[in-house]
């Protein structure tokens, strides 16, 4: 079935670092790949999306690019802020089922 | 605010008993989902409902769990019997349409004693 697999974490980085948070799925077709963030206790909310081969996401200094020859959707920020700490999840919808699968999750600390 | 919501934040439950948490979607919203969340691990998926009708429910244990979205008022989802293992937090989300960008409430965490 259709997964997605992230680097583990926790991610510990000083402010103003360069981040990159891997993620490489597995599915049939042309799924719809998103990250989304979830802040502490807070619910997820929806950071960045690309619908098709080489769509770029963006959003809040954000990027990641979907690369169907590489099924990988790596999330970069070229300076973090502290603010930028939370969990970040990378997920996929095929469209086949309607549902949208998520990866485990990484824990990204920002140190001032 | 017309975000999800979700009730009750938390709940408090002894082995046994039932638990019953809320979701009122987005307004306009016809699709929710249930996800559940376990401590230091992702989300996994529960069910998918539409007005009155479960859409996939794989991802939901066959026993003590049920869901529904009913026609007026919000979705349930009913775990009956609880263990210590249903503990986790459990994630709604709505969505305007299918496979459109899910909108998340802030959770129900439920802790089994």
């Amino acid at each position: 079935g259709d997964s997605v697999t992230q680097m583990e974490g926790p991610v510990t980085l000083s402010e103003e670092a360069c981040l990159t948070i891997n993620c490489t799925y597995t599915a049939t077709g042309y799924p719809s790949l998103f990250w989304y963030v979830q802040y502490p206790g807070e619910g997820l909310q929806l950071l960045l999306k690309a619908t098709k081969a080489d769509d770029k996401g963006s959003n809040k200094g954000f990027e990641a690019t979907y690369r169907k020859e590489t099924t990988s959707f790596h999330l970069e920020k070229g300076s973090v802020q502290v603010s930028d700490s939370a969990v970040y999840f990378c997920a996929l919808s095929s469209g086949r089922d309607d549902k949208i699968i998520f990866g485990k999750g990484t824990r990204l600390h920002i140190l001032p | 605010n017309a975000g999800v919501m979700q009730n009750p934040r938390h709940l408090v439950r002894r082995r046994g008993q039932e638990a019953r948490l809320r979701c009122s979607p987005v307004k306009g919203h016809s699709h929710v989902y249930w996800y559940r969340q376990l401590p230091e691990e992702g989300l996994k998926f529960m069910v998918y409902l539409q007005k009155e009708n479960i859409i996939d429910e794989s991802g939901m244990p066959k026993e003590r769990f049920s869901a529904e979205f009913p026609k007026e008022g919000p979705s349930i989802l009913r775990i009956q019997q609880v263990v210590r293992g249903d503990s986790a937090a459990y994630f709604c989300a709505s969505s305007f349409g299918p496979i459109g960008e899910l909108f998340f409430g802030e959770g129900s965490r439920l802790t089994v004693l």
